[in-house]
């Protein structure tokens, strides 16, 4: 079993919708939870950064963390076309860890 | 630079031949880490430097790569004798000290023909 497991998709919505991207992971050391986006042809961009349970809201992007459940979701709300993008979940141990675990990214296009 | 930034933003190279990837990370970071994403797979750790010194080198796939970082700034990432398999995209990013939120840079897009 790998470490963190993320559905690659590819998943398409319509223009408005309510996305959900997921992560799961096997590692109960992890306590800081990362969403990268990463538009084709370039680096991934630091979305949200959460630690241990619970949720984070930032604009249309909400963050949950369930650790007795070993998930993490992503929600975006009235999804946009600049929305299309691919979506990594990382995970870390400690504050101080320098090594993120990264989840392969689902693919999202939101269609006008 | 007010992001990091890498060179070359693509390479074509022939089997066997020698690569130097680079990196200039955001001013004032001091931690650097240099990751490996190939087609359909995650982003896999490389390398972490902290200043100059490399505490972890666990990363690097086979002794044909090496990394150096020099005056706390700039690193370098050299791939030595070049083999189809290391044909990927290599991010470079950096964070304050030893920090989770780390920036990437754009990558280099390295392609072995």
């Amino acid at each position: 079993q790998k470490e963190v497991e993320q559905d690659p998709g590819p998943l398409s919505v319509p223009e408005g919708a309510i996305v959900s991207l997921n992560c799961t992971y096997s590692n109960s050391a992890f306590q800081y939870f990362m969403w990268y986006r990463q538009y084709s042809r370039k680096g991934p961009e630091l979305l949200m950064y959460t630690y241990s349970s619970g949720n984070k809201e930032d604009g249309r992007f909400t963050a949950q963390v369930d650790k007795s459940s070993k998930y993490i979701s992503l929600f975006i709300r009235d999804s946009q076309p600049s929305d299309s993008a691919t979506y990594l979940c990382a995970m870390t141990s400690g504050a101080g860890s320098y090594q993120l675990t990264f989840g392969k990214g689902t693919k999202l296009s939101v269609i006008p | 630079g007010a992001g990091v930034s890498q060179s070359p933003s693509n390479k074509v190279t022939e089997k066997g031949k020698d690569v130097e990837l680079r990196c200039d990370p955001i001013s004032g970071h001091t931690a650097l880490y240099w990751y490996r994403q190939s087609l359909g797979q995650g982003l896999e750790f490389l390398i972490y430097f902290q200043g100059n010194s490399a505490p972890d080198k666990s990363g690097l796939p086979s002794d044909r790569f090496s990394a150096e970082r020099t005056g706390g700034s700039v690193s370098t990432l050299t791939i030595q004798r070049t083999q189809q398999e290391d044909s990927a995209v290599y991010l470079c990013a950096s964070s304050l000290a030893q920090r989770n939120t780390i920036y990437f840079g754009e990558g280099s897009w390295l392609t072995v023909v």
